[in-house]
């Protein structure tokens, strides 16, 4: 089941450097899309989200991009920090009732000094 | 900050046996899930439980799994007789019923170890 794919497993990126993390996805029911960042011996912890009915939705250092034609997100963290680093999960819901999750493989994103 | 929480952190059990996992999610959310990730592969849902009774479950989520919520507080994962395959790190979550704000938010998890 690959409905959800994050095809880089990891990303390096210089201190106050732009990251970019993205992820495809195949169901076209999607509607609801989420990005979620996790370390090791944690749970997932939820970073910023947006609809489909929306293109852009930023929270401070973090902006999510969705293009719904190609299938496609982004994940800008601008300036990257050290702490950043973590694993980086994409997931996506239908927006029916239970509002089920379906992750990404996530992608390791390490922010040097 | 409110925040879901589990116990056990780590859970060993032998083949066969009978584990519960213990979930308290927000006070305020309606809707809880579990989920579970197998060492190096996704973050994979198991059920999603609403005004008390399941409204989603994955092919995953067979006759062994079964979810209660005993009193307003807990939510609790059982699995009737472990197998090895069921090796993983358990995550419960819950969320708002608000639409469209579908964020779940996510417990520490419990490391489930099968021998």
């Amino acid at each position: 089941d690959q409905q959800v794919k994050q095809n880089s497993p990891s990303l390096s990126v210089q201190e106050g450097r732009i990251s970019i993390l993205n992820c495809d996805y195949t169901n076209s029911m999607f509607d609801y899309f989420l990005w979620y960042k996790k370390y090791p011996a944690e749970g997932p912890t939820f970073l910023i989200s947006i609809s489909s009915i929306k293109d852009k939705n930023e929270d401070g250092r973090f902006t999510v991009f969705l293009n719904k034609s190609a299938k496609h997100l982004s994940l800008h963290i601008v300036p990257s920090q050290p702490g950043d680093s973590a694993v980086y999960f994409c997931a996506a819901s239908e927006g029916n009732a239970g509002n089920m999750l379906t992750f990404g493989g996530g992608t390791r994103l390490m922010v040097k000094p | 900050e409110p925040e879901v929480t589990q116990t056990p952190s780590h859970q060993v059990t032998q083949m066969g046996q009978e584990v519960i996992l213990r979930c308290v999610p927000i006070s305020n959310h309606l809707y809880f899930y579990w989920y579970r990730q197998i060492l190096g592969q996704k973050v994979e849902f198991l059920v999603s439980f609403y005004n008390n009774e399941i409204s989603e479950k994955s092919e995953i989520f067979d006759d062994q799994f079964s979810v209660e919520r005993p009193d307003g507080s807990n939510f609790t994962l059982k699995i009737r007789s472990t197998k090895l395959e069921d090796s993983a790190m358990y995550f419960c979550a819950s969320r708002l019923n608000r639409v469209p704000l579908y964020e779940q938010y996510f417990g520490p998890g419990t490391r489930l170890t099968v021998t």
